[in-house]
Order: structure tokens, then C-alpha cells, then sequence
């Protein structure tokens, strides 16, 4: 059960576009296609933003997007606003649990 | 809307037992998987365990196997942890979390958290 692999950081400009990657291996992210991403406010629970790699629930902005190919899973945020930075956190279903990735902290600059 | 109220965080010492509850409402809990997952201060996020709608597939963390028990009672809408042998590194805050199907494999996302109860393990 190691930890999927994200980069700790990440940052873009108002209206700019950034892509957060999520390594596994073919026992989590690359065997399924149950890969969430979670947004994560200081002091806040986390936000479910995408599910089963791409789909997005119900008010979350269609500027957030997932995608997947192999080990790797990725969440593209759109035309970045200031309220979207906060910490990015991905997750895969590692049949019978779920592991979490390292989490990426998204800064607006 | 739904809520999901966690309690029963506190100051413990090492090697002894805390149980965590979860009261859940604003929807059919037993349609549900329930997951308990943990953060540790200024640290990221930790699946602990999850349980399915009938309790009959349930998971843990390597972490936690052995020493945590997840349990539920739709009866009362509640979702249980019960941790043994605590260590210094089970600090944390744990966040009660539902599952968007009802087998824990969070394959349709933790779709509704709490707002957690903290853990601290310490003599």
C-alpha cells in the first residue's frame, strides 16, 4: 500500500491552465478506473471533485477535468481562479483499499 | 443534507483504546459504503478502513490491520471505529467520509466528509 505519487507543488496565473499528475502502478490507478481527485481548503474537509477518472459531480465547474493514461492519472484545472488554490489530493480504488496520493499544493499566483 | 457528525476524539495515551462514531443523516445509510480516513497535523490524507453497506466486505490500511476495527449499525445511522493499541503516530484528524456506491471502493468518490474529530496519542 505505498502512496500514489503526485508533485508537491504546482501554480499558474488567473486564467491559465495546470495539470496535476497522479503516478501508481498497475495495482491501483492503471488496473481500475476509480481514481478521484479532492480539493482541500486550509482547515476545510475535503471536496470531491472528480470520480472514476473524468466524471465530475454535480456543481463542481466544468474547468476541472480528469484523465488517465496508464499508471498516471491527471486533473487539469481551466482558466485558474483565485478560489482554486488550495491542496489537490488523488485516490484509486488498490483492490479491497483505497490509497491516497501525497497530495499537491496548488498555488494562484 | 446530508451530515456526518464524527465524536469521540481525545487525548489518550500509548497502547490504550479510543472509539470513534460517526452519525450520519440526510440520507439512506444503508445504501451506502462508509470510510473512516485520517490526516495527521500538516500532513496529507490517509484512507484508514471502509465497509460496505452490509458489513460484508470491509478493508483496512496496512497501517491499522490488526490494531482497527470499522463497524457500522444502520439501525442508528452510525459508523464505528474502534482502535486498540494506539500509537503516537494514529494522531490525527478523522474524517468520516461516504462512499458514492455501496462497496468501499471509493470508486464513485468520497462524496460527503465530516468535519472530523481529532486523535492525539501521547503519555
Amino acid at each position: 500500500q505505498s502512496a500514489l505519487t503526485q508533485p508537491p507543488s504546482a501554480s499558474g496565473s488567473p486564467g491559465q491552465s495546470v495539470t496535476i499528475s497522479c503516478t501508481g502502478t498497475s495495482s491501483d490507478v492503471g488496473g481500475y478506473n476509480y481514481v478521484s481527485w479532492y480539493q482541500q481548503h486550509p482547515g476545510k474537509a475535503p471536496k470531491l471533485m472528480i470520480y472514476e477518472v473524468s466524471k465530475r459531480p454535480s456543481g463542481v465547474p466544468d474547468r476541472f477535468s480528469g484523465s488517465k493514461s496508464g499508471n498516471t492519472a491527471s486533473l487539469t484545472v481551466s482558466g485558474l481562479q483565485a478560489e482554486d488554490e488550495a491542496d489537490y489530493y488523488c485516490s484509486s480504488y488498490a483492490g479491497s483499499t483505497v490509497v491516497f496520493g501525497g497530495g499537491t499544493k496548488l498555488t494562484v499566483l | 443534507e446530508v451530515q456526518l457528525v464524527e465524536s469521540g476524539g481525545g487525548l489518550v495515551q500509548p497502547g490504550r483504546s479510543l472509539r470513534l462514531s460517526c452519525a450520519a443523516s440526510g440520507f439512506t445509510f444503508d445504501d451506502y459504503a462508509m470510510h473512516w480516513v485520517r490526516q495527521a497535523p500538516g500532513k496529507g490524507l490517509e484512507w484508514v478502513s471502509g465497509i460496505s453497506w452490509n458489513s460484508g466486505s470491509i478493508g483496512y490500511a496496512d497501517s491499522v490491520k490488526g490494531r482497527f476495527t470499522i463497524s457500522r449499525d444502520n439501525a442508528k445511522n452510525s459508523l464505528y471505529l474502534q482502535m486498540n493499541s494506539l500509537r503516537a503516530e494514529d494522531t490525527a484528524l478523522y474524517y468520516c467520509a461516504k462512499d458514492g456506491s455501496d462497496f468501499p471502493s471509493a470508486a464513485a468518490g468520497l462524496d460527503y466528509w465530516g468535519q472530523g474529530t481529532l486523535v492525539t496519542v501521547s503519555s
